[in-house]
């Protein structure tokens, strides 16, 4: 039973274009949200987070959308660098877990110069 | 300090070995991960330690066993593992178990 699901494998965007980048869920105990970056062999980044008490939250170029009714969230990186290509992970937390993330199966961002 | 340490970053093993793998964190996070990570799949979590206590095992085989000697040191311990243990090994720490996560830059482990 995947609860976290990101169902586009890849995403290729022109560079100073906007990439979005999204994520459903199907466990309503989450109240946590984060996005991460993960380039070839290293770990995974933290991007950015927004809590079930907010629809939007905005760091520099990047900005998390969160649709708690319709279980859905999204990325949005304005402008598009080719820096920004890596696979971009969705995860949810739920109150009581211990931090416990469930991941989505990640995105492919690709940005041509 | 904003990093999580691992160590060894590669590691073959045959299946009757026995080795660990070292985490290290200085950030005073009391909360500490290990995940597993196969190729083109996400991370999936395999133990939670808060407070140097053992608080979330997901159901992993026994050829697995955590440690955590301090707040400040996790490991791993592997025996008689098989082939398709074989994945990239990721530790984590948060703050008091709150999910904004740093993580490791992780070892990749090759069962042979």
């Amino acid at each position: 039973d995947q609860q976290v699901k990101q169902n586009s494998p890849s995403l290729s965007v022109q560079e100073g274009r906007i990439s979005i980048l999204n994520c459903d869920y199907t466990n309503s105990m989450f109240d946590y949200f984060l996005w991460y970056k993960k380039y070839p062999a290293e770990g995974p980044t933290f991007l950015i987070s927004i809590s079930s008490i907010k629809d939007k939250n905005e760091d520099g170029r990047f900005t998390v959308f969160l649709n708690k009714s319709a279980k859905h969230l999204s990325l949005h990186i304005v402008p598009s660098q080719p820096g920004d290509s890596a696979v971009y992970f969705c995860a949810a937390s739920a109150g009581t877990s211990y931090g416990k993330l469930t991941f989505g199966q990640g995105t492919i961002l690709t940005v041509h110069p | 300090d904003t990093e999580v340490t691992q160590t060894p970053k590669h590691l073959v093993m045959g299946m009757t070995n026995k080795k660990s793998l070292k985490c290290e964190q200085h950030m005073g996070h009391r909360a500490m991960y290990w995940y597993k990570q196969k190729a083109k799949k996400p991370p999936e979590l395999m133990f939670v330690y808060s407070y140097e206590k053992l608080s979330i095992n997901e159901s992993v085989p026994s050829r697995f066993s955590p440690e955590c000697p301090n707040s400040s040191l996790l490991n791993l311990h592997l025996h008689a593992l098989q082939p398709e243990d074989s994945a990239l090994y990721l530790c984590a720490s948060s703050p008091s178990g709150l999910p904004g996560y740093t993580f490791g830059s992780g070892t990749r482990l090759t069962v042979v």
